[in-house]
């Protein structure tokens, strides 16, 4: 069955320091990755997509890393602001059924 | 990529009834998918909806439960009927992008609390 796990499930922080959240997934045969920012009370936002042959990506202050070896992704937010707390939810597609698995979210909240 | 407008943004119900939801996308798109999200938890696809032809409905969810219509290629509702407590979610309508990168955009979600 395909899985997505995200760590920590929730994460308080100070703003102007760095954080890092994790994804592991089990999906396979695998397609891509996307990691989605979702403010309070708004619908999900792509921050950036991650496939098969890209190592690191950034957006920003947001960079994210895949290691499709480990199934491991991880997001990394920079010099966090006010306006970082939100949830992040990983989205693995795969690439048999076109099929997406949602993780259960990291909930981000910076504080001054 | 897309905007989404839903509606009602949030509604407070009684156990028993249904609340309709509406969404609009300002551009045609074949498939429109329904998502619940439950309180504290990440997103689950309620059904897929196809214009002219009956919704598509994952495991754990049934059309008598979750309705959908789709009468045009901009515009699906969600009914939600028989309403209990445990339907208190969030319901978010998406769209898929450009299908080579499969990015979904989301309305901004419609808040259903049943008393």
């Amino acid at each position: 069955k395909n899985q997505v796990e995200q760590s920590p499930q929730s994460l308080i922080i100070l703003e102007g320091k760095n954080c890092t959240l994790q994804c592991n997934y089990t999906v396979s045969p695998f397609s891509n990755l996307r990691w989605y920012k979702q403010d309070t009370g708004r619908g999900p936002v792509s921050l950036t997509i991650m496939t098969f042959s890209e190592n690191t990506k950034s957006n920003g202050r947001y960079t994210a890393t895949l290691d499709a070896d480990t199934k491991q992704s991880s997001l990394h937010i920079t010099a966090s602001q006010l306006s970082d707390s939100a949830s992040y939810i990983c989205v693995v597609r795969d690439n048999a059924g076109n099929m997406l698995t949602f993780g259960g979210g990291t909930r981000l909240m910076v504080k001054p | 990529s897309a905007v989404i407008s839903q509606k009602p943004s949030r509604d407070i119900c009684q156990r028993g009834t249904s609340l309709t939801i509406q969404c609009q996308v300002d551009s045609q798109v074949t498939m429109m998918f329904w998502y619940r999200q439950q309180p504290g938890q990440s997103l689950t696809l309620i059904a897929t909806a196809n214009q002219g032809s009956e919704a598509t409905y994952e495991s754990g969810f049934v059309i008598d439960k979750f309705p959908i219509s789709r009468p045009n290629l901009t515009f699906s509702t969600l009914t939600v009927s028989n309403l209990s407590p445990e339907d208190s979610s969030i319901y978010l309508c998406s769209v898929e992008g450009q299908r080579r990168t499969g990015e979904l955009f989301f309305g901004e979600g419609s808040r259903l609390t049943v008393l």
